[in-house]
């Protein structure tokens, strides 16, 4: 099975920073990677599909970039509501396989 | 509005069953593939099992697999998760979720199973 890899697994960042977390397949996914948010207590949220597309609703702060077997989640501005988990997601095929998680916080 | 909303969670001792319920609402059920997701507390997001929209295809994961069966009822606009022999590490959130991008656009809120003693 693919496994997928997301580092840092923590980070913490000042209100205003520019915020990077990669994801990475252990075997090519080509663009089929989803980006979650959950923020604590909440339901997680979906910010990207197809790796660079943005869901309806989510701030354009958010991106997404990346295809085969690495991907980036950018934050091009950190705000307070931000602070939360991101996950990625490979969706090609089952079994549809989380990455371990990225907790982001405010300096 | 799409809504789904999982009942059926509780406190249940090692090796015993349990039958989640993930209702749907806003959507056209019979329509969309379905997944249950699960995450441990504290822990992150686990993807459990999917089953296509008329039920014909169906996965688990690894851990869950020979002891956990999905099944939908597009009648009743309803998704199931029969959960047997249930260990310690089980114990978890269990989400439906669904979407239309073909990631997971839609979420429960979640029930939460508790296997102990």
């Amino acid at each position: 099975d693919i496994r997928m890899t997301q580092s840092p697994s923590s980070l913490s960042a000042s209100v205003g920073d520019r915020v990077t977390i990669t994801c990475r397949a252990s075997q090519g996914i080509s663009s089929y990677l989803a980006w979650y948010q959950q923020k604590p207590g909440k339901v997680p949220k979906l910010l990207i599909f197809a790796a660079s597309t943005l869901q309806s609703g989510v701030p354009s702060r958010f991106s997404g970039s990346g295809s085969g077997t690495d991907f980036t989640l950018t934050i091009s501005s950190l705000q307070p509501e931000d602070v939360a988990t991101y996950y990625c997601q490979k969706y090609n095929s089952a079994p549809y396989t989380f990455g371990q998680g990225a907790k982001l916080e405010i300096k | 509005e799409v809504q789904l909303v999982e009942s059926g969670g509780g406190l249940v001792q090692p090796g015993g069953s349990l039958r989640l319920s993930c209702a749907a609402s806003g959507f056209t059920f019979s329509s969309y593939e379905m997944n249950w997701v699960r995450q441990a507390p504290g822990k992150g997001l686990e993807w459990v099992s999917y089953i296509s929209s008329s039920g014909s295809s169906i996965y688990y994961a690894d851990s869950v697999k020979g002891r956990f069966t999905i099944s939908r009822d597009n009648a009743k606009n309803s998704l199931y998760l029969q959960m047997n022999s249930l260990r310690a590490e089980d114990t978890a959130v269990y989400y439906c979720a669904s979407g239309e991008t073909g990631a997971f656009d839609y979420w429960g809120q979640g029930t939460l199973v508790t296997v102990s003693s």
